[in-house]
């Protein structure tokens, strides 16, 4: 069974910038969740979906930060414009069902000069 | 303040030795999931423990999950450099958030010395 995928791994850009990544839960899964890991912490819930549904995003700044779940597959998280203090890894999970356990995908480490 | 928090937050161990690290809530959980994290990578799935005193073993690692269910600890027996990686506690904790979203510790890195 494949496991979560995400997309890009790694990403440089400038701060001011726009940014995307993109995830591809495992097949089946309903719930989809995206989290924010900064070094030396422990990943923090930015928002959760339950099929296309954002059923928690009260973590998510949403005067930069968006994020879409189209058709209940696959999720896109955006930010615009970045800011020096988004360097972080960007963590994807996705889970049968909410209450099940999470699988995480790879994640994608953003850095902002 | 930190709702999860774990010890050691680093340990470095000779290959061979037994190891413990900590998971303490202050409030009650229900439930509790052990994660490994490689430098630059994911979260890997361990164990869960969701009933007061349950233990869960896999291969060499051991979790369990107290009486009271606000501690948990994650033994590694004979550990090996394999071993070596951040070791994460997330937890759904009752009354703190949304339930179904979990919460993490920092984080236990262990260097296993071959």
């Amino acid at each position: 069974e494949a496991g979560v995928v995400q997309s890009p791994r790694y990403k440089i850009i400038e701060k001011k910038q726009p940014v995307a990544f993109w995830c591809n839960p495992i097949s089946g899964h309903n719930t989809l969740y995206w989290y924010l890991q900064n070094l030396g912490q422990g990943p923090e819930l930015l928002i959760r979906y339950e099929n296309e549904e954002a059923v928690d995003d009260s973590q998510l700044p949403k005067d930069r930060f968006s994020a879409e779940r189209l058709k209940g597959v696959d999720s896109t998280l955006k930010i615009q414009p970045a800011e020096l203090g988004d360097s972080a890894v960007y963590l994807c999970a996705s889970s049968r069902v909410q209450f099940s356990t999470q699988y995480f995908g790879p994640g994608t480490r953003l850095t902002v000069l | 303040s930190q709702e999860l928090e774990q010890s050691p937050q680093s340990l470095i161990v000779q290959e061979g030795k037994n190891l413990t690290i900590n998971c303490t809530s202050s409030k009650t959980l229900y439930g509790l999931y052990w994660y490994k994290q490689k430098y630059g990578e994911g979260l890997i799935f361990l164990m869960m423990l969701q009933k007061g005193g349950e233990e869960k073993s896999h291969e060499k690692i051991t979790a369990k999950l107290d009486e009271k269910k606000q501690q948990s600890s994650l033994h590694i027996t004979a550990s090996q450099p394999s071993h070596a990686g951040i070791y994460l506690c997330g937890a759904d904790i009752i009354g703190g958030g949304s339930q179904g979203n979990l919460i993490f510790g920092k984080g236990t890195k262990l260097s296993v010395k071959p």
